[in-house]
């Protein structure tokens, strides 16, 4: 099926510790989102792409860097992972700006 | 930044009541989506409205997209389990720069 996926599903990280999020999506999407989503406060808006090669930063980007080598692959990457990115994270894709965005399921990362 | 707010929080209701949620801003949007996200999954896109005053149908759903196009409500009638999950609203500014999300309403549908 057409879609976002996201792996792994869940993940739990000592605090230090580094890992990679990989998401991938087959519907020749340009533009790719990396969101957490904590309780009570949304989702908020981690770093984008606009296409291949181009990466910019959202709204919370400390501690986090990505990688836009492939069209279509985006991996978020966590250096050294502290409690306070114990979240959700979803990735998401879409034609364009005025997005109608496609999600994955999730990732449910726990640092401890 | 923006801030969309969205009332009530959690509503947990009987299956075959109606219900609205609403998504308020104080600043102007281009267009507005609304999305549904159940446990264990990523939000699902059920509609854009963009245009002031418009109304769309989805079966039992309506969304309204305000006249100012500040706020948008979504109306759930004769609510099943099925509808359980978390209502996302999301907006893009009017500038079509920033696209920003609500906290969400959680509702529970009880059989």
């Amino acid at each position: 099926n057409a879609g976002v996926t996201q792996t792994p599903k869940f993940r739990v990280l000592k605090t230090g510790q580094s890992m990679t999020l990989l998401c991938a999506q087959d519907m020749n999407h340009e533009y790719m989102y990396w969101y957490r989503q904590d309780p009570g406060m949304g989702l908020r808006l981690i770093h984008y792409s606009v296409g291949e090669g181009t990466t910019a930063k959202g709204e919370v980007p400390d501690g986090y860097n990505v990688s836009r080598l492939k069209k279509q692959n985006f991996l978020l990457g966590l250096e050294s992972a502290a409690p306070s990115q114990t979240s959700v994270y979803f990735c998401a894709s879409s034609y364009g700006t005025g997005p109608r965005y496609t999600f994955g399921s999730g990732t449910r990362l726990t640092v401890v | 930044t923006q801030l969309l707010e969205q009332s009530p929080q959690f509503l947990s209701i009987q299956e075959g009541e109606n219900l609205t949620v609403y998504c308020n801003s104080s600043s102007v949007f281009s267009s507005l989506q609304w999305y549904r996200q159940e446990p264990g999954e990523g939000p699902v896109l059920l509609v854009t409205v963009v245009t002031g005053g418009e109304v769309k149908k989805l079966k039992r759903l309506t969304f309204q997209f305000g006249d100012a196009r500040k706020d948008s409500s979504l109306h759930i009638t004769a609510a099943q389990p099925g509808d359980t999950g978390l209502y996302l609203c999301a907006g893009v500014d009017n500038y079509g720069q920033n696209f920003v999300f609500g906290p969400g309403t959680r509702l529970s549908v009880l059989p």
